[in-house]
């Protein structure tokens, strides 16, 4: 059963800690986001990529870091520059990298501050 | 860089009563995409629309692409407690962009 599973489902972090939030995913999609949502706000994009061993920053990665060594998996790391990093975060994928194709979505990680 | 404004915010209605959200760029859009996220859920895509004045239909939904494609709405006849949730549109530009702009969503709130 293909899909994309992200883990944990929740997640606290102390102040300066860094946290990393897994994304993987079993569609053979070439491209996957990761996106932050808070209440009212919809889905902002903190970084994509578009095929392995390459991504771009969305428009707020500021705080955020990335890999994509597989293309299987996308992880997430909040560091401790990022200073309200209370939310949820969504990971999503598509079969191809440009915004005409349907994205698929994970559970979400929920972040919370200790 | 592109923006999406989605009215209204939040949405209560009857059930049985008929609903729209609408989508708004300040730019000629490629293609926009509607997602619905379940509460506690995750976003789930709907549909996509491409041509100009396109018209879909799923069940009671029906989904609209304006003639200059910049914008765009949903319209749910006959709501059902089924429908809560929160509607997203997501827009793509795509000039030189590779990535979908959310709107905020219209919140869906369905009152037995």
């Amino acid at each position: 059963d293909g899909g994309i599973t992200q883990s944990p489902k929740y997640l606290f972090r102390k102040e300066g800690q860094n946290v990393t939030l897994s994304c993987e995913q079993n569609l053979n999609h070439d491209a996957m986001y990761w996106y932050r949502q808070d209440p009212g706000q919809g889905l902002r994009l903190i970084y994509y990529s578009q095929i392995v061993n390459d991504f771009q920053k969305g428009d707020i990665a500021e705080g955020y870091s990335v890999s994509r060594e597989k293309k299987e998996s996308f992880p997430l790391t909040v560091t401790s520059a990022q200073k309200n990093p209370t939310a949820f975060y969504l990971c999503a994928s598509s079969i191809g990298g440009r915004g005409n194709q349907p994205q698929h979505f994970g559970d979400g990680t929920r972040l919370s501050i200790l | 860089g592109q923006q999406v404004m989605q009215i209204p915010q939040y949405q209560h209605v009857q059930e049985g009563e008929d609903f729209t959200t609408y989508c708004n760029s300040s730019t000629t859009l490629s293609n926009i995409q509607w997602y619905k996220q379940r509460p506690g859920g995750h976003p789930v895509f709907l549909i996509q629309l491409v041509k100009s004045g396109e018209v879909k239909k799923q069940k009671r939904l029906t989904f609209q692409f304006g003639e200059a494609k910049k914008n765009s709405s949903l319209h749910i006849t006959a709501t059902q407690t089924t429908d809560v949730g929160t509607y997203f549109c997501a827009a793509f530009s795509g000039a030189g962009s590779y990535q979908l702009t959310f709107g905020k969503g219209t919140k869906l709130s369905v009152i037995p």
